[in-house]
């Protein structure tokens, strides 16, 4: 089975300034899709980025990007220019790229306060 | 395009009772999954649906049941109400294509009494 960590409970920023979330994964597919996802106090869930696994480049949204690094199982993400809209729950999940399933394997959450 | 639905957005119940939330997925999403989110289990898939089929179900009592109805809404049940179901849940409906994002509805907050 595959399971998600993200060691940070708790992470703070300060506006403007850049901020890392870690995250690593366990898994011995080879096809798998990793996704960063936002949860604010209203407790919608909001994709951030996605990685595809077979994809080497790292991918980017504006002021959010990855480091990913497969053969570490590593999926970090990086909030450039952190802006107080940012503070949120953000969630690490894995989904397997084989077969039909799209279940969702969560870490369990960085809460992440932006500092004015 | 509008979003994923859940409904009611809040709920209170009490052990032993039943309840059925309810969820409409975003128009063309043919799956349907379910998660629970408590603080302590954090969140944790319940069952994914599709064209009306339960395609994979998580590590959850059979009290916990879902179904899918033609038009792709889906419905989740749990019976026999006790004080761990307490939750938050929460529906997401899977779009088409190669990554099929999950997208997320406002949640269904259940506390049970």
């Amino acid at each position: 089975a595959q399971t998600v960590t993200q060691s940070q409970p708790e992470m703070s920023v300060q506006e403007a300034e850049t901020v890392t979330l870690s995250c690593t994964y366990d898994t011995s597919e080879s096809d798998y899709y990793l996704f960063w996802y936002k949860q604010p106090p209203s407790r919608q869930m909001i994709l951030v980025i996605r990685q595809e696994a077979y994809k080497q480049q790292n991918a980017t949204e504006n002021r959010f990007s990855v480091n990913f690094q497969k053969a570490a199982k590593s999926f970090s993400l990086k909030i450039s220019d952190s802006q107080l809209g940012d503070a949120a729950m953000y969630f690490c999940a894995y989904r397997s790229g084989r077969g039909s399933a799209r279940q969702l394997t969560f870490g369990s959450g960085t809460q992440l306060t932006v500092l004015p | 395009k509008a979003g994923v639905t859940q409904t009611p957005r809040y709920l209170i119940k009490t052990r032993g009772q039943q309840v059925t939330l309810s969820c409409s997925p975003i128009s063309g999403h043919r799956s349907v999954s379910w998660y629970q989110q408590t603080p302590g289990q954090g969140l944790q898939f319940l069952f994914e649906y599709f064209s009306e089929t339960q395609r994979n179900k998580g590590n959850f009592p059979g009290r916990f049941s879902g179904r899918q109805f033609s038009n792709s809404r889906s419905e989740m049940n749990v019976s026999t109400l006790e004080l761990g179901d307490s939750a938050l849940y929460l529906c997401a409906s899977s779009s088409p294509g190669t990554y099929n994002e999950q997208f997320f509805g406002p949640g269904t907050r259940l506390t049970v009494l």
